[in-house]
């Protein structure tokens, strides 16, 4: 299994600020995804990370609110830009390992007042 | 789009007690299936799998079965224990390199 680490695992922003989340995996990965978790909610996919080209974005977000970066197989992070009370949220990160299981980071719960 | 969800957002069982906790998938496609659980504040651990070609699997303590026909997915905890409180999620995926699809999530509470 893959172990994957977040950082920050909390903070809280002011408004229209911006916040930059690192996921670290343990081991070289093909696949990285990005979460967003409301309090008490499922898993809503953000974008797919893509190594070496631009992430590909679910509907209902875009790079400019939510930039991403894969400079390589074991590292990627979210941005999350000029943000609003409505940001507050949990996000995830996950890695795709062996046989297409995918294995979470602890999050990032942010706050945005 | 295609979804998941599950039957009940809560349960509660008494320690001892065998739990099932339900899940109802729409994709026909999917082929494979994955139950997670996620404590309060941590991220979701993955608990056990099954794919399509499968109707049951077993872990610790754990059972996951699959019924294509009816597009159900369930999973059993045998003599659960308090420390399996938490929330349960299912997930599908239909495609290998895709991200998997989640359903709302059922809470499990476990008294003593």
């Amino acid at each position: 299994s893959a172990v994957i680490s977040q950082k920050p695992s909390r903070d809280i922003c002011q408004r229209g600020t911006s916040l930059t989340i690192q996921c670290q995996v343990d081991s070289q990965v093909t696949m990285m995804f990005w979460y967003r978790q409301q309090p008490g909610q499922s898993l809503t996919l953000i974008a797919t990370a893509n190594q070496g080209s631009e992430a590909t974005y679910e509907s209902g977000f875009v790079i400019d609110k939510f930039p991403i970066s894969r400079p390589n197989l074991t590292f990627s992070t979210l941005t999350v830009s000029n943000m609003s009370p409505e940001d507050s949220s949990i996000y995830l990160c996950s890695a795709e390992g062996q046989g297409e299981t995918q294995y979470f980071g602890p999050g990032t719960r942010l706050l945005v007042l | 789009g295609e979804s998941v969800g599950l039957h009940l957002p809560t349960l509660s069982v008494q320690e001892g007690d065998n739990s099932i906790i339900n899940c109802a998938y729409s994709n026909s496609a999917s082929d494979y299936f994955i139950w997670y659980k996620q404590e309060s504040g941590k991220g979701p651990q993955f608990i056990i799998d099954i794919r399509s070609n499968m109707d049951k699997r077993q872990g610790q303590r754990v059972t996951v079965l699959l019924n294509k026909t009816v597009k159900h997915l369930s999973l059993q905890i045998a003599a659960t224990q308090p420390g399996d409180s938490a929330v349960y999620f299912c997930a599908e995926n239909y495609q290998a390199g895709t991200a998997l699809i989640f359903g709302k999530g059922t809470t499990l509470s476990v008294s003593s």
